[in-house]
């Protein structure tokens, strides 16, 4: 079936520094993917999205690339804040609805 | 304008209890689905409800169920209540079933089970 892998954390930078998180997927069909995001204490909340291959989806400053052909997903920012910390997860959707497949999530931690 | 609610936030059950949860989706939102959240297993989708009919349902038991109300609420059941039924269960609500991984997300009901 399908599936979503990503990089076990946590991942522990410094402020300013250069962010990836990897993400591979696994499905049959022509997904849509998704970067959700999970602050301390809040809800999961959706940070960027792509729905076709070499899409890239773009917010707050992170930037994700829908890549076919390496069934890639890969989270970067070039510039990490200490508000960044959070937990990231990938997700994917290959059917209309809303049951996601979701990555067992990776946590960033930024110090100053 | 107020996100997804959910309650109770905690609650503890012991073993064989039944327990239901409650999710106000956001409003003008029709379609609410219900995810499993667990150290082990990660995010799991449960089901999904758009007017009042279950659209999709995850590879759970027939423990675990759920309803949606003409109002668009949602709530889920889960009966004969097991230790390994420990998590925090999300609700998510968007705009329509077509709003495809557009999710927005409530803070969980963390369940117990002793």
């Amino acid at each position: 079936g399908d599936s979503v892998t990503q990089m076990e954390g946590p991942v522990t930078l410094s402020e300013e520094a250069f962010l990836t998180i990897n993400c591979t997927y696994t499905a049959t069909g022509y997904p849509s993917l998704f970067w959700y995001v999970q602050y301390p204490g809040e809800g999961l909340q959706l940070l960027l999205k792509a729905t076709k291959a070499d899409d890239k989806g773009s917010n707050k400053g992170f930037e994700a690339t829908y890549r076919k052909e390496t069934t890639s997903f890969h989270l970067e920012k070039g510039s990490v804040q200490v508000s960044d910390s959070a937990v990231y997860f990938c997700a994917l959707s290959d059917q209309a609805g809303t049951a996601l497949i979701f990555g067992k999530g990776t946590t960033l931690s930024v110090s100053s | 304008k107020a996100g997804v609610t959910q309650t109770p936030r905690y609650l503890i059950k012991t073993r064989g209890q039944q327990v239901t949860l409650s999710c106000s989706p956001i409003s003008g939102h029709r379609s609410v689905s219900w995810y499993q959240q667990t150290p082990g297993q990660g995010l799991q989708f449960l089901f999904e409800y758009f007017s009042e009919t279950q659209r999709n349902k995850g590879n759970f038991p027939g423990r675990f169920s759920g309803r949606q109300f003409s109002n668009s609420r949602s709530e889920m059941n889960v009966s004969t209540l097991e230790l390994g039924d420990s998590a925090l269960y999300l609700c998510a609500s968007s705009l329509n079933p077509d709003s495809t991984g557009e999710l927005f997300f409530g803070e969980g009901s963390r369940l117990t089970v002793l």
